[in-house]
């Protein structure tokens, strides 16, 4: 019962270079969502998808794509990173359809942006 | 837009105190509440939610949390905290759409 799984768990990037961060679920969740968390600031919602095929902005979008590939699958991706986006990122899931009953989150990816 | 907002940054108690988490959010219309802890270096988990009916709502691991719509609070409770509670604890907000946002966090120690 994997729930939501992220990878890489761990990444270095230099300035300017590009990476996608993957999230899986598999729990049948029609939302999916990108987070990241950084120290005193809680976490803040990058991006958000409602269902498979849509994706909307959320609190701190610039900067980052995202793709809702498939209805398990939803992808970050930083085009030219930043040390800015220096930050640990949370994908999480939840049944959807209009509200948010339960969000389940993934361990985590630790990113560095030197 | 909605936010959510943790005035308690950082927390310390020994054993046994009690614990009170404040929560505010700005949002005029129906809300889900929910409380999430974060236990070092690991993900996010579940306290307790509040969709509807009673106002007091029971999680697990002995946490409460009072659902006040006049002062648009929603603050967690503990009788007796355990050095175990040590976490970072979030506050998070739903208005009935597919976005849920977070608060800042308040990171509690519990000593011995």
């Amino acid at each position: 019962n994997a729930g939501v799984t992220q990878t890489p768990k761990f990444q270095v990037l230099k300035t300017g270079q590009s990476m996608t961060l993957q999230c899986a679920q598999d729990m049948n969740h029609n939302s999916m969502y990108w987070y990241r968390q950084d120290p005193g600031m809680g976490l803040r919602l990058i991006y958000y998808s409602a269902s498979e095929g849509t994706t909307d902005k959320g609190e701190v979008p610039n900067g980052y794509n995202v793709s809702r590939l498939n209805k398990r699958e939803f992808s970050l991706r930083l085009e030219s990173a930043a040390p800015s986006q220096t930050s640990v990122y949370f994908c999480a899931s939840s049944e959807g359809r209009g509200r948010v009953t339960e969000a389940f989150f993934g361990q985590g990816t630790r990113l560095t942006v030197v | 837009a909605q936010s959510v907002s943790q005035h308690n940054h950082h927390v310390i108690l020994s054993e046994a105190a009690s614990l009170e988490l404040g929560c505010n959010y700005s949002y005029g219309g129906t809300v889900n509440l929910f409380w999430y802890v974060q236990y070092p270096g690991q993900h996010l988990q579940l306290l307790l939610k509040y969709f509807s009916g009673d106002p007091l709502v029971k999680g697990i691991k002995g946490f409460e949390a009072e659902f006040i719509k006049s002062k648009f609070s929603f603050n967690l409770r503990k009788p007796s905290v355990q050095w175990s509670d040590t976490a970072e604890y979030f506050c998070a907000v739903n208005d009935l759409s597919d976005k849920l946002i977070f608060g800042t966090g308040t990171r509690l120690q519990v000593f011995p």
